[in-house]
């Protein structure tokens, strides 16, 4: 069946230090693939998207690639802040409308 | 308001109780979906609604849980003898088109269920 797999956290990081959460997936077909991310306190909300292999999505300075070849869709950001602490979810869709989800990573930033 | 709504936010019960928790979509958006967030786990889809029918409801985990739209705006999860393992936290989310590929999911911050 289809599945989202990512790190598991907390994740701990300096402010302005380089993120990467990884993200891996197994599904029928050509899914699409996101990032969704939880604020404290917050619903969750879509943070990037990709609809077919090879492209980027990106957003306030988040980015990830769909890689087809490794079946990965890993979240980057070369310099954190603290207001990007947060619970970070990879997810994906095939073509329906159920949108499959990762168990989530934790990320704190430091000041 | 523009967001999702739900309520109540906390909600604490009794085992063996019945429960219902309500979701206020975004004005204008036919689609609504239902899904339950336990701890430490990924949000894990129940049901799908198009306006106002079930169109899926296959992630409903027994006959113990329903939901209704009967109108097509707000809808309700109604939960029947709640069980200790029914204690989540229950996300709504809308969405124009119900494709996720083309409409993106707009999530409420969702209904703490605690079974004691």
């Amino acid at each position: 069946g289809n599945s989202v797999t990512q790190m598991e956290g907390p994740v701990t990081l300096s402010e302005e230090a380089f993120l990467t959460i990884n993200c891996t997936y197994t599904a029928t077909g050509y899914p699409s693939l996101f990032w969704y991310v939880q604020y404290p306190g917050e619903g969750l909300q879509l943070l990037l998207k990709a609809t077919k292999a090879d492209d980027k999505g990106s957003n306030k300075g988040f980015e990830a690639t769909y890689r087809k070849e490794t079946t990965s869709f890993h979240l980057e950001k070369g310099s954190v802040q603290v207001s990007d602490s947060a619970v970070y979810f990879c997810a994906l869709a095939t073509g329906g409308f159920k949108t499959i989800f990762g168990a989530g990573t934790r990320l704190f930033v430091k000041a | 308001g523009a967001g999702v709504s739900q309520t109540p936010s906390n909600k604490v019960t009794e085992k063996g109780k019945y429960v219902e928790l309500r979701c206020d979509p975004i004005s204008g958006h036919t689609a609504l979906y239902w899904y339950r967030q336990s701890l430490g786990q990924g949000p894990e889809f129940l049901i799908y609604f198009q306006g106002t029918g079930a169109a899926d409801d296959s992630g409903l985990p027994n006959d113990r849980f329903f939901a209704v739209r009967p109108e097509g705006s707000v809808s309700t999860l109604k939960i029947q003898r709640t069980e200790r393992g029914d204690s989540a936290v229950y996300l709504c989310a809308s969405s124009l088109t119900g494709d996720p590929n083309t409409g993106e999911l707009f999530f409420g911050e969702g209904s703490r269920l605690t079974v004691l």
